[in-house]
C-alpha cells in the first residue's frame, strides 16, 4: 500500500524559531511536493523535488527552503517561523513513471506558530 | 495561468439526496482533471481522474464527474450520499506540457445531514 507519512500530527512552535517538517514517501517516487493549506485558498505549492539534491520554487517559497538529501525523503525548513506560517503543511509524492498524475499526500501538520 | 474555481465553498445536503460539486477550470491548452477528497484530519486522496477518453469518469464510493470541454468544467455527482460523506473536496488540473505543477480550487465543504 502506497505510504507518505509526515513527522509530527501536530506542532506548536515560538516566532523566530527554526522548524523542520519531515515527510518520507515508500513507493520509490521521484517527485515530492509541499503545500500549504488554509481556508478558503485551498492547496498552495511551497516548493517540489523531481530528484535527489534537486528543488524547485513553487508559488509561494518565501520563508521556507527544502531539503532532498535521500530520495524517500523531503524536508521543509522554516528558517525563522512567524505567525502567518500558522498553517497546515501537506506532503506529496507522484511518479514519473507508473500512475504518474496522481499525487499521494501525507496527513498533514498542523503548525501553530505563537 | 491556469486556475481552478469552485463554484461553492459550502455544500449541506440532506442523507440520501443527490449532490453535484462544480469546478470550472480556465486553461488554454489539454488538461488532465482530478477531484481529491480530505477527511477530516486527513490529507487528500485521489476520488476520480480525466486523462482522456470518455468525458464521464467514475471514481471510487459512488462518485462521477463529467469533463465538458466546452464548458469548461468538471462537477463532480453523487446519486445518493451518506453522512461518511462528508468531507472536504477540491478539483485540481494539470497541464499537459509535462511540467510538474498541479492547481487545486478552494475546495468546497460538504455537509451531510442526517
Amino acid at each position: 500500500d502506497v505510504k507518505v507519512t509526515q513527522s509530527s500530527r501536530y506542532l506548536v512552535k515560538r516566532t523566530g524559531e527554526k522548524v523542520f517538517l519531515e515527510c518520507v514517501q515508500d513507493m520509490d517516487h521521484e517527485n515530492m511536493f509541499w503545500y500549504r493549506q488554509d481556508p478558503g485558498l485551498g492547496l498552495r505549492l511551497i516548493y517540489f523535488s523531481y530528484d535527489v539534491k534537486m528543488k524547485e520554487k513553487g508559488d509561494i517559497p518565501e520563508g521556507y527552503s527544502v531539503s532532498r538529501e535521500k530520495k524517500e525523503r523531503f524536508s521543509l525548513i522554516l528558517e525563522s517561523a512567524s505567525t502567518n506560517q500558522t498553517s497546515m503543511y501537506l506532503c506529496a509524492s507522484t511518479s514519473r513513471t507508473a500512475d504518474r498524475e496522481t499525487q499521494y499526500f501525507g496527513p498533514g501538520t498542523r503548525l501553530l506558530v505563537l | 495561468a491556469q486556475s481552478v474555481t469552485q463554484l461553492d465553498s459550502q455544500v449541506p445536503v440532506f442523507e440520501e439526496a443527490p449532490v453535484e460539486l462544480r469546478c470550472n477550470y480556465s486553461s488554454s491548452v489539454s488538461v488532465y482533471l482530478f477531484w481529491y477528497v480530505q477527511y477530516p484530519n486527513q490529507g487528500l486522496q485521489l476520488l476520480l481522474k480525466y486523462l482522456s477518453g470518455s468525458t464521464l469518469v467514475k471514481g471510487i464510493n459512488g462518485f462521477e464527474a463529467e469533463f465538458n470541454k466546452s464548458q469548461t468544467s468538471f462537477h463532480l455527482r453523487k446519486p445518493s450520499v451518506h453522512i461518511s460523506d462528508t468531507a472536504e473536496y477540491f478539483c485540481a488540473v494539470k497541464d499537459h506540457t509535462g511540467g510538474f505543477k498541479t492547481i487545486f480550487g478552494a475546495g468546497t465543504r460538504l455537509f451531510v445531514k442526517a
